[in-house]
């Protein structure tokens, strides 16, 4: 199984609807992350996590929301998608030790029409 | 502020000759510097670390990259190609802890890797 586990693996949506994305570890990190991949953009963090009870925004949090129900669990939701927000969400976490990398989920692929 | 530029979008090598993706990269502080690799479909798996240890890294699969701070560069490299080695390849600074950035990755803009027969 999955260390990280993200749901649904793909979505395909219409513009105006609420859409949540699911992550779930069992690495037993306080930390996790959502990012979201675009061609040619790398990763742009959305909101990071450092425990249960700290959430920030990372450098594009416009249009999104999270929630943090667990150490193993974190949402990211889109309340009114909309088509640019086309994209592939990666889920992380990290341990939070200094230096350490952190390990993704397989990604959801979302379509916003 | 830290960030990342790997200084070419696509690479294309064949099977059995050498791979080089170049990274250079902007930091406050004296870094943390990771390769990624993400195949079709697949989430980011964990290649090699940089984290002062030592400037020549070695990593999974026969990667290894060297750290040189006079350059800014943390460029990745390979003797021989495989196949498999097709996919697409990041570069990513994290931040030291002390500094704003701790905990936080930046990511180049990716390279993504062809290798022909």
């Amino acid at each position: 199984d999955a260390d990280v586990t993200q749901t649904p693996r793909n979505r395909i949506t219409k513009t105006g609807k609420r859409i949540m994305l699911e992550c779930s570890q069992t690495k037993g990190h306080d930390r996790m992350y959502w990012y979201r991949q675009d061609p040619g953009l790398g990763l742009r963090l959305i909101y990071y996590s450092f425990d249960v009870k700290d959430i920030n925004k990372g450098e594009i949090s416009d249009g999104y929301s999270v929630s943090r129900q667990a150490q193993a669990k974190f949402s990211l939701s889109l309340e009114s998608a909309i088509p640019n927000q086309t994209a592939l969400y990666f889920c992380a976490t990290s341990n939070g030790r200094p230096n350490q990398p952190q390990h993704f989920g397989d990604g959801t692929r979302l379509s916003i029409l | 502020a830290q960030s990342v530029t790997q200084l070419d979008s696509h690479v294309s090598v064949s099977e059995g000759t050498p791979v080089l993706l170049r990274c250079n990269y902007s930091s406050s502080y004296s870094p943390s510097l990771f390769w990624y690799v993400q195949h079709p479909n697949k989430g980011l798996q964990l290649l090699l670390k940089y984290t002062s240890a030592a400037t020549l890294v070695k990593g999974i699969n026969g990667f290894e990259a060297e750290f040189k701070k006079s350059e800014t560069s943390f460029h990745l490299t390979k003797p021989s190609a495989h196949m498999s080695d097709a996919a697409e390849y990041f570069c990513v600074v994290s931040g030291r802890a002390g500094g704003t950035s701790y905990g936080k990755l930046t990511f180049g803009q990716g390279t993504i890797l062809t290798v022909h027969p």
